[in-house]
C-alpha cells in the first residue's frame, strides 16, 4: 500500500457526462500528479500541483481540469465525456518539499477505471 | 523533452533464471531514471531509482538495476525469477529540467512471464 488513496475505484458513465476523480497523496506530500493510463496511449503524464498551485501541464485535454485543496487532497474534473477517455487514471504524489529540482520518488494510487458507454 | 524506450514487448523467463527487463534512455543533462511494476488491477509500485553514484541500484523484492551511460540503458534485473514477479514493468524518466516540474515519461511498458 503506496499510501496515496483514490476515489472511486470504478466509474462507469455516459458520453457527454462529467465525472470527478478524488485522490489524497501520502501522508506529508505537498505534490501531486495526475497520470492517463489508456491501451493506445501508454501512460502519459496529465498535470501536477504543489501545494495547491499548478507546477506542469502534460496532454490534458480542455476537457479536463484538475485543482489541489488546502488538504492537498486533489480532484480531477472530466467533463463531456467521450468514448476515448475510458482510461484508468492514476495519481500520485512525492514530498517535493524544496518546490524546485527534485529526484523524489511518486507513490502512486491504485487508479480509477473510467468507462464511458 | 526526455524520453525511454522499452524495446520489447513481452519477456518470457523460467522461474529460477534470471531476468532482465530493457530500457534505453534519450536525456539533455543528468537521467533521473526509475522502474515501477504494475500487477493486475493495481497501481504502479515503485522498485528503484537512479540519480547519481552508483550505477548498481539496488530496489524492492530483489531487483536491481545497472546504469550504462555510454549505452544509454537503465535495464532491470533479477538474478532468480519467481512466478509471482509476473507482471508489467514500466521504465520512466524525469521528463523535464524546469524548476518544480517533476513529471515523469513512461516506457510503453514490459509484461514479464515467469513460467512456473
Amino acid at each position: 500500500d503506496s499510501g496515496v488513496t483514490q476515489t472511486p475505484k470504478h466509474l462507469i458513465t455516459a458520453t457527454g457526462q462529467r465525472v470527478t476523480l478524488r485522490c489524497s497523496p501520502r501522508s506529508g506530500d505537498l505534490s501531486v500528479y495526475w497520470y492517463q493510463q489508456s491501451l493506445d496511449q501508454g501512460l502519459q503524464f496529465l498535470i501536477q500541483y504543489y501545494n495547491g498551485e499548478e507546477r506542469a501541464k502534460g496532454n490534458i485535454l480542455e476537457r479536463f481540469s484538475a485543482q489541489q485543496f488546502p488538504d492537498l487532497h486533489s480532484e480531477l474534473n472530466l467533463s463531456s465525456l467521450e468514448l476515448g477517455d475510458s482510461a484508468l487514471y492514476f495519481c500520485a504524489s512525492s514530498t517535493l518539499t524544496s518546490g524546485g529540482t527534485s529526484t523524489d520518488t511518486q507513490y502512486f494510487g491504485p487508479g480509477t477505471r473510467l468507462t464511458v458507454l | 523533452a526526455q524520453s525511454v524506450a522499452q524495446p520489447e514487448d513481452q519477456v518470457n523467463v523460467a522461474e529460477g533464471n534470471p531476468l532482465t527487463v530493457k530500457c534505453t534512455y534519450s536525456v539533455s543533462g543528468n537521467p533521473y531514471l526509475f522502474w515501477y511494476v504494475q500487477y493486475p488491477n493495481r497501481g504502479l509500485q515503485f522498485l528503484l531509482k537512479y540519480i547519481t553514484g552508483d550505477n548498481l541500484v539496488k530496489g524492492s523484492y530483489g531487483f536491481e538495476a545497472e546504469f550504462n551511460k555510454s549505452q544509454t540503458s537503465f535495464h532491470l534485473k533479477k538474478p532468480s525469477a519467481l512466478v509471482s514477479d509476473s507482471a508489467l514493468y514500466f521504465c520512466a524518466v524525469r521528463d523535464s529540467l524546469l524548476y518544480g516540474n517533476n513529471r515523469l515519461a513512461f516506457g510503453k511498458g514490459n509484461q514479464v512471464v515467469v513460467i512456473p
